[in-house]
């Protein structure tokens, strides 16, 4: 089962900053978060991950409270294109490998 | 771009018949994946590698076999195909080693009738 919670849909205005919420209340020490999204039925895209610090790239930041419990994906400024099923992934611990439990995600539907 | 190429990108075929899927990445990475995907749901793990020869179970192996007899690819057979494997399926590559995030490819829609 999935270690994650997220709520099932979410809408933005465009132009407007996204913020996902993410649930992981169970999460090890050495667990890391990423975050994927989908698009239609294409394969998932990669977006940011992090173990306990705050991380931002060109496409979002990953904010990680102190416990490490929860976090949120920031899309700065949201445009249609960002409209996708984002999942919050906890990774599987154990191995060399990175085994990816996913969720049914949350669908992000960005407004005009 | 990931550099995974799966083929055939669609499929249609009857049950009983065997299927094999083709992962097919040009960087060299150690670690492949395969996941299928269905309405409603999220990924869900059906086998990996983490080298030549090297495979194990994920968590929806029962029904589907692997192998990986060079670097580059990584197969998925349905050796007697059902109904219940209709799905999307998709290969991920993982560069770098552990924690390291996965590269999803365009995966392939498998029918069967």
């Amino acid at each position: 089962d999935a270690k994650t919670t997220q709520p099932p849909s979410m809408d933005c205005a465009e132009g407007r900053a996204a913020n996902l919420p993410c649930n992981h209340s169970t999460i090890s020490g050495n667990e890391y978060v990423y975050w994927y999204r989908q698009i239609h039925s294409q394969g998932p895209q990669y977006i940011i991950h992090g173990l306990k610090n705050n991380e931002t790239n060109e496409m979002a930041s990953l904010i990680i409270t102190e416990d490490r419990k929860s976090s949120t994906l920031i899309l700065p400024h949201a445009t249609l294109r960002d409209t996708a099923v984002y999942y919050c992934i906890v990774s599987a611990a154990g191995g060399a490998t990175n085994k990816l439990i996913f969720g049914t995600g949350t669908l992000l539907a960005v407004q005009p | 771009d990931a550099g995974i190429t799966q083929s055939p990108r669609h499929k249609v075929t009857e049950t009983g018949t065997p299927v094999t899927l083709r992962c097919h990445q040009t960087e060299n990475h150690r670690y492949m994946y395969w996941y299928r995907q269905d309405p409603g749901h999220g990924l869900r793990l059906i086998h990996y590698s983490y080298g030549v020869k090297d495979t194990d179970k994920g968590e929806v192996s029962d029904g589907y076999s692997v192998s990986r007899s060079k670097t580059e690819d990584f197969l998925l057979t349905l050796e007697s195909a059902t109904s219940s494997q209709t799905s999307v399926y998709f290969c991920a590559i993982q560069p770098g080693g552990r924690n390291q995030p996965q590269h999803f490819g365009d995966g392939t829609r498998l029918s069967i009738l």
